[in-house]
């Protein structure tokens, strides 16, 4: 049992390039969420989802976008790097009440 | 939503109880403490949640104020392995968009001491 599976591991871009963060869960859940966390930081909320085909903002969504393609996957996206989007990227899933489980993390460099 | 107000830091000694402060003095009733745990930089991990009483498992035990507005989690005996950084979170009373909308704030970073 995986659990929440993210991909890649570690990413570096240019300013300006795009790329697609990807995350899927194998536990059925309904939630799915991404966060960023900085250096010596907490973590923030970028996007969420309650179900296939909804998504919504957190506190930190501008620069990104999500889709919720099915149940298991949620994917970010950056469309246009930026410097300030170098950070540690976790995607979460819960189902109704119960606690999150997170992924291993994203660590992304924009140079 | 109620916020939380954690110590930036703690520092505990191998062998000892750490207790953890939070407050949340803004919290409803109907809102749940969770309490999460992040070792280096791997993705936080959940270890207890409570709404009015004191709760324990196999990793802590969480102790709420008869009046809520404070919690404290305690591990009883910390080791090495137990040096993360500590989240207290509450967790919204209603759905956001059909789910619960889960805000971290910074933490407290506790360094067990050998």
């Amino acid at each position: 049992n995986a659990g929440v599976t993210q991909t890649p591991k570690f990413q570096v871009l240019k300013t300006g390039q795009s790329m697609t963060l990807q995350c899927a869960q194998d536990m059925n859940h309904n939630s799915m969420y991404w966060y960023r966390q900085d250096p010596g930081m907490g973590l923030r909320l970028i996007y969420y989802s309650a179900s296939e085909g909804t998504t919504d903002k957190g506190e930190v969504p501008n620069g990104y976008n999500v889709s919720r393609l099915n149940k298991r996957e949620f994917s970010l996206r950056l469309e246009s790097a930026a410097p300030s989007q170098t950070s540690v990227y976790f995607c979460a899933s819960s189902e109704g009440r119960e606690k999150l489980f997170f992924g291993s993390g994203t660590q992304l460099s924009v140079l | 939503d109620a916020k939380t107000t954690q110590p930036p830091s703690m520092d505990c000694a191998e062998g000892r109880a750490a207790n953890l402060p939070c407050n949340h003095s803004t919290i409803s009733g109907n809102e749940y403490v969770y309490w999460y745990r992040q070792i280096h930089s791997q993705g936080p991990q959940y270890i207890i949640h409570g709404l009015k009483n004191n709760e324990t498992n196999e990793m802590a035990s969480l102790i709420i104020t008869e009046d809520r507005k404070s919690s404290t989690l305690i591990l009883p005996h910390a080791t090495l392995r137990d040096t993360a950084v500590y989240y207290c979170i509450v967790r919204p009373a209603t759905l956001t968009s059909g789910t619960y909308k889960y805000i971290f704030g910074t933490g407290t970073r506790l360094k067990v001491l050998a």
